[in-house]
């Protein structure tokens, strides 16, 4: 348990609208990650960050935007909702990686995001 | 162009027998890999990972092995219970990039059956 929670943790929406998720993180990790679950195709990468401010785009990145203005928080936002946006999202930070800790990630309980 | 394949779907196998889930990847750059565990509802878990300096690493009933020259990797859970039941995903990653990404297979269902 890495203190992640995630919120909302269900959400339905219609098509068109803003959706904005978050991830809050209480150990002062400096990396932050926001990946979306789905059937036949695991686990896709949106955003990650790597500090406050400091954000870069992963394989799956079109129609989502990100931001992290502390170091605890670290939000996805879908500008214009879509139904292939229809999704479990996952957020993650890394830990460890120093003095012989294994270097990994954690992961929150995820928001299942229905855009219908 | 998929870097991490996993191309068992899903897996079946008997309560107290052998579980051995595989993973090829195709990027030779890969050099630290990680198996996660998830269960319906909740956030993958860590359950173990292996540097390419090492073929194997053992965690209680979890040992995973790398062999380089085929980029295969292999997770086997020995004995398997019904609580091991879940997704199996395998994960690899660059350790010397500026920035820490994992890059995921798609997953295995393994059933463990009494």
């Amino acid at each position: 348990d890495a203190g992640i929670t995630q919120s909302p943790r269900h959400k339905v929406t219609e098509t068109g609208t803003p959706v904005t998720l978050r991830c809050h993180q209480t150990e002062n990790h400096r990396y932050m990650y926001w990946y979306r679950q789905d059937p036949g195709h695991g686990l896709r990468l949106i955003h990650y960050s790597y500090g406050v401010k400091d954000t870069d785009k992963g394989e799956v990145s079109d129609g989502y935007s990100v931001s992290r203005s502390k170091t605890e928080d670290f939000l996805l936002t879908l500008e214009s909702a879509t139904s292939s946006q229809t999704s479990v999202y996952f957020c993650a930070i890394r830990k460890g990686g120093q003095r012989g800790e294994t270097d990994t990630q954690y992961f929150g309980p995820g928001t299942r995001l229905t855009v219908l | 162009d998929q870097q991490v394949k996993q191309n068992s779907p899903s897996l079946s196998v008997q309560e107290g027998r052998i579980s051995i889930l595989n993973c090829d990847y195709t990027n030779s750059m890969f050099d630290y890999f990680l198996w996660y565990k998830k269960y319906p509802a909740e956030g993958p878990t860590f359950l173990i990972s292996i540097s390419s300096i090492k073929d194997k690493n053992e965690d209680g009933r979890f040992t995973v092995f790398l062999n380089k020259s085929a980029k295969h990797l292999s997770l086997h859970i020995v004995p398997s219970q019904p609580g091991d039941s879940a997704v199996y995903f395998c994960a690899a990653t660059f350790s010397g990039g500026s920035n820490y990404k994992l890059t995921f297979g798609k997953g295995t269902l393994l059933t463990v059956n009494p």
